[in-house]
């Protein structure tokens, strides 16, 4: 069964810090793979996604995410971050079953950053 | 347009009350969603409807009822909840299922039952 582990609960970094939020994925079988964002009290927004080819993904807000398949691992960075990336991150895997399929998400990573 | 359309945006119900949430997409996705997300947690499936037929029911209690009355609608009818219930419940919809396409998510809508 595919499973999502977020390692951190929260990262707190400095303005124009460099980030990297931490996701390891369990699968027996082929992984999509996702990295989605929420505002506070808002709906969640896609960063990226891997779905198969060039393993180093690039997503909107200069996020980007690589997919290392030897580590399970689908990491998400950005070389500077400013104060309007504060949001919870979540890291997520479809699962495909016989009749259907479900986007399943990690436990979430709050990004806090500090001025 | 690229947008999930959820009605609405706040709702505050009584134990016995009946009530709806609606969700609209006009992208011709083919897969419709119900998550329900309580605080400082990740969003929770629910139902997945894939081509206006329910695909999967997460062992959802009876008080919550989906419906999908066509490919751009989806329902979710409550009714006798209970305190615990209260959640921020999403939709969300994909182009269809077993492809991995992402799933477009709405605002949602912040449930509190009293």
């Amino acid at each position: 069964a595919q499973s999502v582990t977020q390692l951190d609960s929260q990262v707190p970094v400095f303005e124009e810090a460099p980030v990297e939020l931490r996701c390891n994925y369990s699968s027996s079988v082929s992984v999509y793979l996702f990295w989605y964002v929420q505002y506070p009290n808002q709906g969640l927004q896609l960063l990226l996604k891997y779905l198969s080819g060039s393993t180093l993904v690039k997503g909107i807000n200069g996020f980007e995410a690589e997919f290392n398949k030897s580590q399970t691992s689908f990491h998400l960075r950005k070389p500077s971050v400013h104060i309007s990336d504060t949001a919870e991150y979540f890291c997520a895997v479809t699962a495909i079953y016989s009749s259907a399929s479900k986007i399943i998400f990690g436990s979430g990573t709050r990004l806090s950053i500090r001025p | 347009d690229t947008e999930v359309t959820q009605t609405p945006k706040h709702l505050v119900m009584g134990m016995t009350n009946k009530k709806s949430l609606k969700c609209e997409q006009h992208m011709g996705h083919r897969a419709m969603y119900w998550y329900k997300q309580k605080a400082k947690k990740p969003p929770e499936l629910m139902f997945v409807y894939s081509y206006e037929k329910l695909s999967i029911n997460e062992s959802v209690p009876s008080r919550f009822s989906p419906e999908c009355p066509n490919s751009s609608l989806l329902n979710l009818h409550l009714h006798a909840l209970q305190p615990e219930d209260s959640a921020l419940y999403l939709c969300a919809s994909s182009q269809d299922e077993g492809t991995g396409t992402e799933a477009f998510f709405g605002q949602g809508t912040r449930l509190t039952v009293v």
